[in-house]
């Protein structure tokens, strides 16, 4: 079993939904990361979190230390959010455990 | 802007060849990380460096060395390359913890994608 495991794995949906993507983790951590990869590989950093919920224009992220559950929410999605959204869990120092990915497409 | 610069998009080589992925960052940032992605594993630490001249192994360090001689620059190396070797290639720089500006916040470049023949 992974020590993160998002979910879903692929999720598409129509411009202007309300997407939500999960990830759990089953390690200690300091902080978990967000982040966001675009076709050809450069990835970005959206949040890094280590209790309660950040915002950053239309994308939420939270985090539940004691489920150990961490959530990125998009509102009025655009087809340009259409990307591959990481989870990362830290457990220290930066080092970093990784999930799949969810590859998100908002379809016009 | 933080820039975080790999030489190489794209190189071919040939199993047995050394190979040298070169990683220059423009921010000053103590910490260094390389990372390979491949389909259904995601990114995965090889190695990582908190200073100039310091080097830790990560997860899957077999195969690669690393060299940081300068603060700015963090190269890995594969000695000598094999197939199973073929993969993205991403570095990626922070600042340290104790700088005063932390915010934990990596920055990536946009990968090297190494095929090995």
């Amino acid at each position: 079993k992974n020590e993160v495991e998002q979910s879903p794995q692929n999720l598409t949906a129509q411009e202007g939904e309300f997407i939500t993507i999960n990830c759990s983790y089953s390690v200690g951590i300091s902080a978990l990361h967000w982040l966001q990869q675009h076709p050809g590989g450069g990835i970005v950093s959206l949040f890094m979190l280590s209790s309660g919920k950040k915002k950053h224009g239309r994308l939420i992220a939270t985090i539940n230390i004691q489920e150990k559950h961490s959530s990125l929410h998009i509102t009025a999605s655009h087809p340009r959010d259409s990307a591959v959204y990481i989870c990362a869990a830290e457990g220290g120092a930066q080092k970093l455990v990784f999930g799949q990915g969810t590859r998100l497409t908002i379809n016009p | 802007d933080v820039k975080v610069t790999q030489s190489s998009r794209y190189l071919v080589k040939r199993t047995g060849e050394k190979v040298f992925l070169e990683c220059v960052q423009d921010m000053d940032h103590e910490n260094m990380f390389w990372y390979r992605q491949d389909p259904g594993l995601g990114l995965r630490l090889i190695y990582f460096s908190y200073d100039v001249k310091m080097k830790e192994k990560g997860d899957i360090p077999e195969g690669y060395s690393v060299s940081r001689e300068k603060k700015e620059r963090f190269s890995l190396i594969l000695e000598s390359a094999s197939t199973n070797q073929t993969s993205m290639y991403l570095c990626a720089s922070s600042l340290g913890m104790t700088s005063g500006s932390y915010t934990g916040e990596l920055f990536f470049g946009e990968g090297s994608r190494l095929t090995v023949l």
